[in-house]
């Protein structure tokens, strides 16, 4: 079925570790997002790319860094895990920007501990 | 700027009652409204849009009207079903914010027997 494929779905770091956060996307869209879902705090924006070759800072980027690396592929990178990074994390896709709506994938629940 | 502001939950119905869940914005511009439905383990789906004041959004037997003199996007439905059991989040998107999605904090709905 076509849509956003998020790898892993779970993870357990160790505070400091660092681990990549993959998402693929099959509908030839052009934007993509990273998000993170907290108890009682809705989903906050880390980063997103607008387009192929372009990255951009959301809501709450510190810690993380973002690779466009073609225009499926949208990898997020924590590469020094802190607990405070506990979380459940969504990439979504969208044609151009949010006007369309977003495709979101299933999610990859991440402990750090 | 821009913010979505959604009613707490959870909210508690039994199997046919009518549903509302209140949704009110704050824009600059004039956005485009969403309801996402999140069900447990799962990520974000597509409920339903509207694209400019007065229209109504429509799937599943949930309804949305664009209330631009109220800033508001209530969801309603009709007669809820236990499958309709999810978290619900409003979203709004316009040129302010680059066409970015901006999600409340959610509503959980628990449909009882």
């Amino acid at each position: 079925n076509a849509g956003v494929t998020q790898t892993p779905k779970f993870q357990v770091l160790k505070t400091g570790q660092s681990m990549t956060l993959q998402c693929a996307q099959d509908m030839n869209h052009n934007s993509m997002y990273w998000y993170r879902q907290d108890p009682g705090m809705g989903l906050r924006l880390i980063y997103y790319s607008a387009s192929e070759g372009t990255t951009d800072k959301g809501e709450v980027p510190n810690g993380y860094n973002v690779s466009r690396l073609n225009k499926r592929e949208f990898s997020l990178r924590l590469e020094s895990a802190a607990p405070s990074q506990t979380s459940v994390y969504f990439c979504a896709s969208s044609r151009t920007g949010g006007g369309y709506g977003y495709t979101f994938g299933s999610g990859t629940r991440l402990t750090v501990v | 700027g821009n913010s979505v502001t959604q009613m707490e939950g959870p909210v508690t119905l039994s199997e046919e009652a009518f549903l509302t869940i209140n949704c009110t914005y704050t824009a600059t511009g004039y956005p485009s409204l969403f309801w996402y439905v999140q069900y447990p383990g799962e990520g974000l789906q597509l409920l339903l849009k509207a694209t400019k004041a007065d229209d109504k959004g429509s799937n599943k037997g949930f309804e949305a009207t664009y209330r631009k003199e109220t800033t508001s996007f209530h969801l309603e439905k009709g007669s809820v079903q236990v499958s309709d059991s999810a978290v619900y989040f409003c979203a709004l998107s316009d040129e302010d914010s680059s066409y970015k999605l901006i999600f409340g904090s959610g509503t959980r709905l628990l449909v009882r027997p």
